[in-house]
């Protein structure tokens, strides 16, 4: 079945900096990328998804980049705020199946 | 004003109490999934329905029980059996074809 690794398990960065989160996944057929956003003791929300018939999708000051090659995709978020503070996850899925959580990665935004 | 909703937020159980947690959603999704989220952990899938009257396990069933009588609710019960069920139980609806999975705001166990 389907695995999904997420690294760094933790960041911290500077306010204004970018922060990027990678993820890998291990099977070829999953064609399904979202990422949520989960603040402290609320259910995750989804922050951007991807497809993998495109490479890159942007969203304001979150993009989502994805190597169907390399199985790798990538949360890049610039000009850190305060408020993107929280508890990152990535996913993968194949088309109507379950999704699979990376175990998520705990974003620090340093004032 | 459509959504997903789990009650209550916070709940405590003495050990050897079974305990059920409600999932509601008026989104009209046919699948449903309950995870499990320890502190610092990741997502981990406890059961999940992709229709009415019809579940299967996830990874870590062992200790729970579902219902799915109508679309709308999914309730999950903690057994006595579950050896660690300390934990915040999430609650997701997702619609037909994939994609999204809408999250409800959790409910946290303590069981002492």
């Amino acid at each position: 079945g389907e695995n999904v690794e997420q690294h760094p398990s933790t960041l911290s960065v500077q306010e204004g900096d970018s922060a990027v989160i990678k993820c890998t996944y291990s099977d070829s057929a999953s064609n399904y990328f979202p990422w949520y956003k989960q603040e402290l003791g609320k259910g995750p929300q989804l922050i951007i998804d991807i497809r993998s018939n495109v490479g890159e999708k942007k969203d304001q000051r979150i993009a989502v980049t994805l190597n169907k090659t390399a199985k790798h995709f990538s949360l890049h978020i610039t000009e850190t705020q305060p408020e993107d503070s929280a508890v990152y996850f990535c996913a993968a899925s194949r088309e109507d199946d379950k999704i699979i959580f990376g175990k998520g990665t705990r974003l620090h935004i340093l004032p | 004003d459509g959504g997903i909703t789990q009650s209550p937020k916070y709940l405590f159980r003495k050990e050897g109490q079974n305990v059920t947690l409600s999932c509601e959603q008026n989104l009209n999704h046919d699948a449903m999934y309950w995870y499990r989220q320890d502190p610092g952990q990741g997502l981990r899938l406890i059961y999940y329905s992709q229709i009415v009257n019809d579940f299967q396990k996830g990874d870590i069933a062992e200790g729970y029980s579902v219902s799915r009588e109508k679309k709308e609710s999914f309730p999950l019960t903690v057994t006595s059996a579950q050896k660690n069920p300390t934990a915040f139980y999430l609650c997701a609806s997702q619609p037909p074809h994939g994609g999204e999975q809408y999250f409800g705001p959790g409910t946290r166990l303590t069981v002492t």
